[in-house]
């Protein structure tokens, strides 16, 4: 068990391009969760899974934002026609049905810079 | 939003407990306090959780007071390792499916 992987840690992208990002859960995790956390505040809700199904999203995660998770177990989380207001940090996390009334395990992030 | 209230920043020195507040004063029946806590660069890590019983882990004791609208985070012997922002949040008992919501905690600093 490795924990919960992201992947890039950091990326910088021109604005106007697309990104898209990649959470590896821990391996028999069936929930899926995505944040994004800008400096100074708390990490902000943006969407979760639960196997394959997307089952709520936030009303931040505009149109352009997208996510999947088409066999249940990676993720990916797509930003079309970035913004600078999209530079943040994009944290996943995980958790089962044994632990999902203690604890959530959070992956390292992945810091998306627009310039 | 957040149902929870902390002191922005704390300083602590080294060797010293640590204790950090939170002030959760519309908390309802069913729902539990839970402390985590952010290292620069790295993402959440959960430290412990109650009801309305103590509670004490490896890492910290959770102290809450008996009517419940208050809580006490405590690192016993606060290490440098410490420094990071602390999450205090409320959440349902049964709330396994809903997404943890976050303030912007508490900046604790350890000071050699």
């Amino acid at each position: 068990d490795t924990g919960v992987s992201q992947d890039p840690r950091h990326k910088i992208t021109k604005r106007g391009q697309n990104v898209t990002f990649r959470c590896d859960p821990i391996s028999e995790h069936n929930r899926l969760y995505w944040y994004r956390q800008t400096l100074g505040q708390g990490p902000e809700f943006l969407t979760y899974f639960q196997n394959e199904a997307q089952l709520e999203k936030s009303r931040l995660l505009s149109d352009r934002f997208s996510a999947e998770r088409p066999k249940g177990s990676f993720s990916t989380l797509e930003i079309q026609r970035t913004e600078q207001g999209d530079s943040a940090m994009y944290l996943c996390a995980s958790s089962s049905p044994v632990t999902m009334n203690t604890e959530a395990f959070f992956g390292q992030g992945t810091r998306l810079t627009v310039v | 939003d957040a149902k929870t209230t902390q002191p922005t920043s704390m300083d602590c020195a080294e060797g010293r407990a640590a204790n950090l507040p939170c002030n959760h004063s519309t908390i309802s029946g069913n729902e539990y306090v839970y402390w985590y806590r952010q290292i620069h660069s790295q993402g959440p890590q959960y430290i412990i959780h109650g009801l309305k019983n103590n509670e004490t882990n490896e890492m910290a004791s959770l102290i809450i007071t008996e009517d419940r609208k208050s809580s006490t985070l405590i690192l016993p012997h606060a290490t440098l390792r410490d420094t990071a922002v602390y999450y205090c949040i409320v959440r349902s008992r049964n709330s396994g499916n809903t997404p943890l919501v976050f303030g912007k905690g508490t900046r604790l600093s350890v000071i050699a």
